[in-house]
């Protein structure tokens, strides 16, 4: 059972360069949820995707766009990445009981930490 | 807009001694989901409890506790009897139930917990 899977784990990256984040869950969930990890800041959401096709953006969206490219996959793309960035990046999911997922708790996956040089 | 306040940064405590972890919500929602997790060094965030805004019963599992107190809007996190391996970061969440089909969970910054010998 693989629950939420994030790729890479580690990555450095120069000033400007872009990369994109790859989570994937196997959990039949709807919804899912990017998080960045800062020291001092807890978990700020950068966007999330109520099922496949919808994205919104959460608490920290500047700099970052992301693409539900199925019900499983949830992808988050740095486009010109900058030393804020730095950080450790989680990838989160959660059923939907009936139309609503406030209820049930996400499941996240191990982290990616990004360093950006 | 929803916020969670956990005002301890760190804690310190030898082995066997009871702590209590403190988390503190705003939410204009009636309707409302309380959660806790922990992040242990190895970095994966585990799940540890939710509680709905319409049960206020303390919920105990072993050495864990949880009071819930909708008039101080807090819902603390009690360990009894600490042990080394309870050594985390802890954070307590918020999910509102929201308008849409995958409402936010919203994270305090977390209370780092040492626990040694």
């Amino acid at each position: 059972n693989a629950g939420v899977t994030q790729t890479p784990k580690f990555q450095v990256l120069k000033t400007g360069q872009s990369m994109t984040l790859q989570c994937a869950q196997d959990m039949n969930h709807n919804s899912m949820y990017w998080y960045r990890q800062d020291p001092g800041m807890g978990l700020r959401l950068i966007y999330y995707s109520a099922s496949e096709g919808t994205t919104d953006k959460g608490e920290v969206p500047n700099g970052y766009n992301v693409s539900r490219l199925n019900k499983r996959e949830f992808s988050l793309r740095l486009e010109s990445a900058a030393p804020s960035q730095t950080s450790v990046y989680f990838c989160a999911s959660r059923t939907n009981r009936g139309a609503l997922s406030y209820n049930s708790p996400l499941h996240f996956g191990n982290g990616t930490r990004l360093t950006v040089t | 807009a929803q916020k969670v306040t956990q005002a301890q940064t760190e804690i310190s405590v030898v082995e066997k001694e009871d702590v209590t972890l403190d988390c503190v919500y705003e939410t204009r929602d009636t309707t409302y989901y309380l959660f806790w997790y922990k992040q242990p060094p190895s970095g994966e965030l585990v799940f540890l409890i939710r509680r709905n805004s319409f049960d206020e019963q303390n919920e105990i599992s072993g050495r864990y506790s949880w009071n819930f107190q909708k008039s101080t809007s807090s819902f603390n996190f009690t360990i009894t009897a600490s042990q080394v391996v309870d050594s985390a970061v802890y954070f307590c969440a918020l999910s509102e139930a929201g308008t849409g089909t995958a409402s936010k969970l919203t994270f305090g910054t977390g209370t780092r917990l040492q626990v040694t010998l």
